[in-house]
């Protein structure tokens, strides 16, 4: 079975410019959830979609970041424009379970703002 | 909200001794509990949980955990280390009666030595 599949694994841009990610769940997790993790801390959340539906998007910074799930399958999140501080790792997981189940994580996005 | 604590940043510890990696929390209202290890380029895997039950909760790869009401710890242990156990190990809450929102710890870095 595949897992969460992540692309690009890295990304390097100059502060300013647009960037976007790419996040295909496990065929089925109707639940997706985009964190960052920032050097030495663990992850945050910053969205969480059940199906297409955007439950949870209250840590997402609206001014810069814009995230999308069409036909609750794949999922892209956006910034634009890019800060210095934004640079972290980007995380995707999704979920097949409710309350107390268990995330399947990509390996992530690795941004680097210059 | 919910918070989570993990004291020690970096766990040396030479191949074969056991290991606790210590994890507190703090909530206003019952979680759920969890750890995820973090192998080097690779997401997150879950090592285990507690939902309910017995305070003693067995993981994979021979780790496990005890849940602490009291002192609202819940740290993992391992009786004895292999050198595949190298990872960042990260412990995390969610709420019982709200969305399946994981708040982690900033981490733990376990480096076993030969």
């Amino acid at each position: 079975e595949a897992g969460v599949v992540q692309s690009p694994r890295y990304k390097i841009i100059e502060k300013k410019q647009p960037v976007a990610f790419w996040c295909n769940p496990i065929s089925g997790h109707n639940t997706l959830y985009w964190y960052r993790q920032n050097l030495g801390q663990g992850p945050e959340l910053l969205i969480r979609y059940e199906n297409e539906e955007a439950v949870d998007d209250s840590q997402l910074p609206k001014d810069r970041f814009s995230a999308e799930r069409l036909k609750g399958v794949d999922s892209t999140l956006k910034i634009q424009p890019a800060e210095l501080g934004d640079s972290a790792v980007y995380l995707c997981a999704s979920s097949l379970e409710g309350r107390g189940g268990k995330l399947f994580f990509g390996s992530g996005t690795q941004l680097s703002v210059l | 909200a919910q918070s989570v604590t993990q004291l020690d940043s970096q766990v040396p510890v030479f191949e074969e001794a056991p290991v606790e990696l210590r994890c507190n929390y703090s909530s206003s209202v019952s979680v759920y509990l969890f750890w995820y290890v973090q192998y080097p380029n690779q997401g997150l895997q879950l090592l285990l949980k507690y939902l309910s039950g017995s305070t003693l909760v067995k993981g994979i790869n021979g780790f496990e955990a005890e849940f602490n009401k009291s002192q609202t710890s819940f740290h993992l242990r391992k009786p004895s280390v292999h050198i595949s156990d190298t990872a960042e190990y990260f412990c995390a809450v969610s709420d019982q009666t709200g969305a399946n929102n994981l708040f982690f710890g900033t981490g733990t870095r376990l480096t076993v030595i030969p």
